[in-house]
């Protein structure tokens, strides 16, 4: 077990732009979160996939932002047409859900998006 | 905001004192949890407190919760340099079948050698 995997680690991006993140979650982890942090701030939640169903989206992701999870595995957060406010971490998560569960989440070491 | 209130936004203390952050938040939850944060780094669990809880320790850590003042501190003792990071409270807010945490501000901690 390695750990909730992300990739890339840094992304520098012109505006206009189309990115894409992955990440590969804990194995046997059903659920799967994405986050943004920017700096000086906490985590935000933008978005949670029960297996492969996405259940539920923040307001924070407009509809530039796109995420899915295919086969319930590995998780893609795409973001079309970048804006210079998109610059930030994005976090990706994972989770245990049942009584196997401890309610603790695992995260990523982040994707980090410039946006010039 | 999703963020809950923590305080102080930042501490700086000298090795081997003791570092005391709090957290408050408006909600029912079912459980808050502490997360740590290196600088450009991924968040790191540190303890779950469940709402039927008052206190929990963990090695150096100690967490305490009071609901019904909606609150939550995290006193971490004999501070090393190591600890130097970002700590961030988390809820699990009640009835959100998500099982998704709203994270606050975070305390940013720096301890002198």
């Amino acid at each position: 077990d390695t750990g909730v995997s992300q990739d890339p680690r840094h992304k520098i991006t012109k505006r206009g732009q189309n990115v894409t993140f992955r990440c590969d979650p804990i194995s046997e982890h059903n659920r799967l979160y994405w986050y943004r942090q920017t700096l000086g701030q906490g985590p935000e939640f933008l978005t949670y996939f029960q297996n492969e169903a996405q259940l539920e989206k923040s307001r924070l992701l407009s509809d530039r932002f796109s995420a899915e999870r295919p086969k319930g595995s590995f998780s893609t957060l795409e973001i079309q047409r970048t804006e210079q406010g998109d610059s930030a971490m994005y976090l990706c998560a994972s989770s245990l859900a049942g009584f196997a569960g401890t309610g603790e989440l695992f995260f990523g070491e982040g994707s980090r998006l410039t946006v010039l | 905001s999703q963020q809950g209130e923590e305080d102080p936004q930042a501490l700086s203390i000298q090795e081997g004192e003791n570092a005391t952050m709090n957290c408050s938040y408006k909600t029912s939850i079912n459980n808050l949890q502490w997360y740590r944060q290196n600088s450009g780094r991924g968040l790191v669990h540190l303890i779950l407190i469940r709402s039927n809880e008052r206190e929990k320790h963990s090695g150096r850590l100690r967490v305490t919760l009071d609901t019904s003042k909606k609150s939550s501190s995290l006193l971490i003792t004999a501070s090393r340099a190591a600890d130097t990071a970002s700590y961030f409270c988390a809820r699990n807010e009640a009835e959100d079948s998500s099982y998704k945490l709203i994270f606050g501000s975070g305390t940013r901690l720096l301890v002198r050698p």
